[in-house]
């Protein structure tokens, strides 16, 4: 079964702090990675999606990279609107549709 | 991207009682989730519904509790039946764009059960 841990499960940063969210998967052949940003009280916003080791993409102060095992999301120089929680979710080759989401990461940046 | 909307955004409603929750997208898409956030915890998939064909549901979630109607490609609902305190969550949909994996979703619906 897709397994996928998030940590930490509460993060808090100075503002202009930079640091890593992590996400480890394990999952019968990975199709594709997926960040979402959720605020609360509001769906999940897509960030990122993410199909092989080595890859990287990036958006504003963030920054996604993906290996085997892992992916990162660097949070360089943050800002206290990027306080939200971070979810993972990871899609699978046996042919199902499903997302399946780690518990997540919630930032909090301080002023 | 795609613009996806929900009704209602919350409800309070009594144990026994049903809720229909109602997605609307703004273009036509193929494939439509429905998901469940209990609280503090991640997005659990319900089941998946294809226009014109039947929901296809997760282990765990069964068509008497979550009976769910696919109309044409841009509408879904959701139903919650004969609710308990258990139930209370946020209900949300998704849409798959097709040929990109990637999922967008709607601003979910907060239910609580008393």
């Amino acid at each position: 079964e897709d397994q996928v841990t998030q940590s930490p499960e509460a993060l808090r940063l100075q503002e202009g702090e930079s640091s890593s969210l992590n996400c480890s998967y394990t999952v019968s052949g990975l199709r594709g990675l997926f960040w979402y940003r959720q605020d609360p009280g509001k769906g999940p916003e897509f960030l990122f999606t993410l199909y092989s080791a080595g890859e990287e993409k990036e958006k504003e102060r963030l920054k996604a990279t993906l290996t085997k095992k892992e992916s990162f999301l660097h949070i360089t120089a943050p800002k206290p609107e990027d306080s939200a929680t971070y979810l993972c979710a990871v899609h699978d080759q046996t042919g199902a549709n499903n997302l399946f989401f780690g518990t997540g990461t919630r930032l909090t940046v301080i002023p | 991207s795609a613009v996806i909307s929900q009704k209602p955004s919350r409800d309070i409603c009594q144990r026994g009682t049903s809720l229909t929750i109602q997605c609307q997208v703004d273009s036509q898409v193929t494939m439509m989730f429905w998901y469940r956030q209990q609280p503090g915890q991640s997005l659990t998939l319900i089941a998946t519904a294809n226009q014109g064909s039947e929901a296809t549901y997760e282990s765990g979630f069964v068509i008497d509790k979550f009976p769910i109607s696919r109309p044409n490609l841009t509408f879904s609902t959701l139903t919650v039946s004969n609710m308990s305190p258990e139930d209370s969550s946020i209900y949300l949909c998704s849409v798959d764009r097709g040929g990109t994996d990637t999922q967008y979703f709607g601003p979910g619906t907060r239910l609580t059960v008393l």
